[in-house]
């Protein structure tokens, strides 16, 4: 099937640590995205990519890294700098970027809480 | 800068009612506006997408409009049944950049459609 996978569902981070969220998808899409989730607030991009070894800053990437090196895998990676990083993460992909990538397909998300 | 709202907050009906979510943003230059459902701990699914030009799309038992004058969307389910409980979200899609990237979404109406 056809989809978009994140892993790990539960990811715990000790203080000064930094963590990785793995997000792939097999739908051949060229753009992904990274959104924060926090209770009572809307979904917020962290980064987005529109191609392979391209990624932009979203509306809050500060104390977040990602990379793209293949077309199918968009991890991020929380670091020690991001001082509130408990939240839901939620990876999404789209055909593109522009017109064409209206829909958007999303991962079933990583809960991250901080020990 | 675009903001969306959605009232209630939480909603919660008996079985077989018929029932509307809205959805309200501050600038009516939007390309689309999409309405998403999340289950709770999962990701987002995409249920309807409205063109600007487009006043209404139906799938099924759901129907959402779209008055962009006056900044506001409505998400009409008939005959609710206890599966359609879940977390319903709009975001609209700005006109100026008409990047997938540039989505605003609402925070969210909690459903629950009780037996």
């Amino acid at each position: 099937d056809g989809g978009i996978t994140q892993s790990p569902k539960y990811l715990f981070r000790k203080e000064g640590q930094n963590v990785t969220l793995s997000c792939e998808q097999n739908l051949n899409h060229d753009a992904m995205y990274w959104y924060r989730q926090d209770p009572g607030q809307g979904l917020r991009l962290i980064y987005y990519s529109q191609i392979v070894n391209d990624f932009q800053k979203g509306d809050i990437a500060e104390g977040y890294s990602v990379s793209r090196e293949k077309k199918e895998s968009f991890p991020l990676t929380v670091t020690s700098a991001q001082k509130n990083p408990t939240a839901f993460y939620l990876c999404a992909s789209s055909i593109g970027i522009g017109l064409s990538g209206e829909k958007l397909f999303f991962g079933s998300g990583t809960q991250l809480s901080v020990l | 800068k675009q903001e969306v709202t959605q009232i209630p907050a939480a909603l919660s009906v008996p079985e077989g009612e018929n029932l509307v979510l809205n959805c309200s943003f501050t600038d009516s230059a939007i390309y689309n506006l999409q309405w998403f459902r999340q289950d709770p701990g999962k990701g987002l699914t995409s249920l309807l997408l409205i063109q600007s030009s487009q006043r209404e799309q139906t799938s099924g038992r759901l129907n959402a409009s779209l008055d962009k004058s006056s900044g506001r969307s409505t998400l009409y389910i008939a005959a609710s049944q206890p599966g359609d409980s879940a977390t319903y979200l709009c975001a609209v899609r700005p006109f100026s950049t008409g990047t997938a990237s540039k989505l605003t979404f609402g925070t969210g109406t909690r459903l629950q459609v009780t037996l």
